[in-house]
C-alpha cells in the first residue's frame, strides 16, 4: 500500500532562515510523482513543487526546492529565506502509476510558523 | 478566473438532513475528485471520477454518493448527514490520470453537522 509520512506536526522557523519539512513515502510503483502543497489559514490548497521519480535533478521553484533521495524514499521540502507569509500547513503528496488507482495520496501535514 | 468552483462555501446541517455539494471545473480536465480534510488526518479521498461517465470509491466513501453530471461537474451527496461528517470538503480536478499531473483544488466547503 502507498503511504506518505510527515513526522513533524509543527515547526517554527525564524524569518529569513531556511527550513526543511520532512516527507517519506512508501510505494511499490516504478513510476510516481511527488508533490508539495501549501494551505494557508484561508484554506485553499496551493501547488508548490513537483518531482518525478525518474528525474535526476532535484526540483526547484523559486525559494522552494525538493531534496529527493530515492533510495531513502524521502522527498523533503526546503524553503529558503523564510517569510512571514510562509506560515501555513504544508502537505506532501504522491501519485503512482498503479497503487491507490493512480490517485493523489496525502500525508497528515506539517504546520509551519515563521517568527519575526 | 479559470479553475475549480465549489458551492456552498459554508453549510450547517442537522443530523439526518441531506445536501449536495456542487463542483464545477472549466479547464476541460478529465478526472475529478472529492476529498475530506479533518484535523491531523490530512486529505482523504472520498470518491473520484477518472473520466466522464465513471465513478469509483476512494478511501472513505461510506455515507456519500457522487454524480459525474458531465465533464465539467462532479457533485457529492450526503443522504443522511451525521456529526462524523463534519469536515472541510475539497473538490479537485486533474487533466490526466498520470503521475506527473497534479490536482487543481477548489476553495473548499466547510460543513458542520449538529
Amino acid at each position: 500500500a502507498q503511504k506518505i509520512t510527515q513526522t513533524q506536526p509543527g515547526m517554527f522557523v525564524q524569518e529569513k532562515e531556511a527550513v526543511t519539512l520532512d516527507c517519506t513515502y512508501d510505494t511499490s510503483d516504478q513510476s510516481y510523482g511527488l508533490f508539495w502543497y501549501k494551505q494557508p489559514s484561508s484554506g485553499e490548497m496551493i501547488f508548490l513543487i513537483y518531482q518525478g521519480s525518474y528525474d535526476e535533478q532535484n526540483a526547484t521553484e523559486g525559494r522552494y526546492s525538493l531534496n529527493f533521495q530515492k533510495a531513502r524514499k524521502s522527498a523533503n521540502l526546503v524553503i529558503s529565506a523564510s517569510q512571514l507569509g510562509d506560515s501555513a500547513m504544508y502537505f506532501c503528496a504522491m501519485r503512482g502509476d498503479g497503487g491507490s488507482q493512480g490517485n493523489l495520496i496525502f500525508g497528515k501535514g506539517t504546520k509551519l510558523s515563521v517568527k519575526p | 478566473n479559470a479553475g475549480v468552483t465549489q458551492t456552498p462555501k459554508f453549510q450547517v446541517l442537522k443530523t439526518g438532513q441531506s445536501m449536495t455539494l456542487q463542483c464545477a471545473q472549466d479547464m476541460n480536465h478529465n478526472s475529478m475528485y472529492w476529498y475530506r480534510q479533518d484535523p491531523g488526518m490530512g486529505l482523504r479521498l472520498i470518491y473520484y471520477s477518472a473520466s466522464e461517465g465513471t465513478t469509483d470509491k476512494g478511501e472513505v466513501p461510506n455515507g456519500y454518493n457522487v454524480s459525474r453530471l458531465n465533464k465539467r461537474e462532479f457533485s457529492l451527496r450526503l443522504e443522511s448527514a451525521a456529526p462524523s461528517q463534519t469536515s472541510v470538503y475539497f473538490c479537485a480536478s486533474s487533466e490526466k490520470a498520470v503521475v506527473n499531473y497534479g490536482y487543481t483544488f477548489g476553495s473548499g466547503t466547510r460543513l458542520t453537522v449538529v
